[in-house]
């Protein structure tokens, strides 16, 4: 069967500093992968997807970027974190090659940037 | 106008209650629906999906799709203290090139 697993589950991490967080799927090929935000009131906030190694799409400008070194392993990263960067960040995973099928999500990282 | 839109609640209803949760989208290509359930501080996970229109029973949860009117619910049965979660609408068109559009969530409470 099929996991995810994310990780830290929390972090609190001061301005300025950088970030990475990783993300990896087992027992399955190719998955098309993805990060979102949640922020209080405002939903999940799709940051970025990637069908495939080195292939990443951004939805939104902002402060992070993503990279996917491997199949099964989706990172976010950052070289300087802004408070405005603080939220729960979900990485998730759908079966290829399309990306209307449901979506299967992580345990979830709660960031506190201070 | 948001292409999903979902009342955020909170709703709080007593044990045994029966829930409905609902959301209205604006793009007509929609075809796939699925509702998520996320516990607090956890990540959401996969409750129902339907197919096009119609309705779908799993247990006590009923998803129900009527694309004519662009409107899909989620009804509870017998709600217990353990559905006191918040429930995720999400849908996606026949395409497949875009990614899940997710409504913002409705925080549900069911009191004991």
């Amino acid at each position: 069967s099929q996991t995810i697993h994310q990780w830290p589950a929390t972090l609190v991490q001061p301005v300025g500093s950088p970030l990475s967080l990783e993300c990896t799927v087992e027992g399955t090929s190719n998955p098309n992968l993805y990060w979102y935000r949640q922020a209080a009131g405002r939903g999940l906030q799709l940051l970025f997807y990637s069908v495939g190694i080195g292939q990443i799409s951004s939805e939104v400008p902002q402060n992070l970027s993503a990279s996917r070194p491997q199949d099964r392993q989706f990172i976010l990263s950052s070289k300087k974190l802004l408070l405005s960067d603080s939220g729960f960040y979900l990485c998730a995973w759908s079966v290829p090659p399309t990306m209307n099928t449901e979506a299967f999500f992580g345990q979830g990282t709660r960031l506190t940037v201070v | 106008q948001k292409e999903v839109e979902q009342d955020p609640g909170p709703l709080s209803v007593p044990e045994g209650a029966i829930v409905s949760l609902n959301c209205t989208y604006s793009n007509s290509a929609f075809q796939y629906f699925m509702w998520y359930r996320q516990y607090s501080r956890k990540g959401p996970e996969l409750l129902m999906y339907t197919y096009s229109s119609g309705n779908k029973e799993d247990g006590r949860f009923t998803a129900q799709v009527d694309k004519s009117s662009k409107y899909i619910s989620l009804f509870i049965r017998d709600s217990q203290p353990s559905d006191s979660a918040t429930y995720l609408c999400a849908m996606s068109a026949r395409s497949g090139n875009t990614p899940l559009v997710f409504g913002k969530g409705t925080r549900l409470s069911v009191i004991a």
